[in-house]
């Protein structure tokens, strides 16, 4: 079965400063992984994938993730962060012989501080 | 990108009533589509996962008869909470991809359900 861990509740940083939202997941073929972000009250936007290729993905606002194989890690970070970019962040999975079933991990509050 | 249309982004609705919220793919053909429930500052909770033309997949612990789920074409989706009650009270999203065609899914705004 699949399944995503997001370690921590919230994260905060110093508009400005490099951010990282942590993100491991579990499945049994090769992963499809995602993230999106959510504000409040809203639906869930797309940010950025990795389905094969270069382990460095670069997707919307500035937001990059690496994939990790080896220590089965899909890490979200910006190197500078904006106020802006307060939101609830979520990772998630699709195995690829889950047929397009995505799980999302607990999610990470994101504040940053002016 | 692509864009999926939920309506209505919020309904309030009494105890015993039926509410139905509608997903709608609005430039590509969604062959399926998913429908999650979002408790207050948790995640999203899949509930079940509807292709056109055919029966809903609930997932366990779903009721299939409370949380009706039509996917009567490639662009509609629907999603009835039948004799709702308080604790129906949730956000309610879809999701919807066209196969073959994307890898990651379009979600649309929401709906926040209140039954009072």
């Amino acid at each position: 079965a699949q399944s995503v861990a997001q370690p921590e509740d919230q994260v905060n940083v110093a508009e400005g400063n490099p951010l990282t939202v942590k993100c491991t997941y579990s499945v049994s073929g090769n992963p499809y992984l995602f993230w999106y972000v959510q504000y409040p009250n809203r639906g869930l936007q797309f940010l950025l994938k990795y389905i094969t290729g270069d382990n460095l993905v670069k997707g919307s606002y500035g937001f990059e993730a690496e994939f990790n194989k080896s220590q089965t890690s899909f890490h979200l970070k910006k190197p500078s962060a904006l106020v802006s970019d307060s939101a609830l962040y979520f990772c998630a999975v699709r195995d690829e012989t889950g047929g397009f079933k995505t799980i999302f991990g607990a999610g990470t509050r994101l504040f940053v501080k002016a | 990108g692509a864009v999926v249309s939920q309506h209505p982004s919020w309904v309030i609705c009494k105890s015993g009533t039926s509410v139905k919220i509608e997903c709608r793919s609005l430039d590509f053909q969604a062959t399926t589509m998913f429908w999650y429930r979002q408790f207050p500052k948790q995640s999203l909770m899949l509930m079940a996962t509807s292709n056109e033309g055919s029966k809903a997949t609930y997932e366990q612990g779903v009721e299939k008869d409370k949380f009706l789920i039509n996917h009567a074409s490639l662009t509609l989706s629907t999603l009835t909470v039948t004799s709702a009650h308080p604790e129906d009270s949730s956000f309610y999203i879809c999701s919807a991809y066209e196969m073959g065609v994307n890898t990651e899914a379009f979600f649309g705004q929401g709906t926040r359900l209140t039954v009072v």
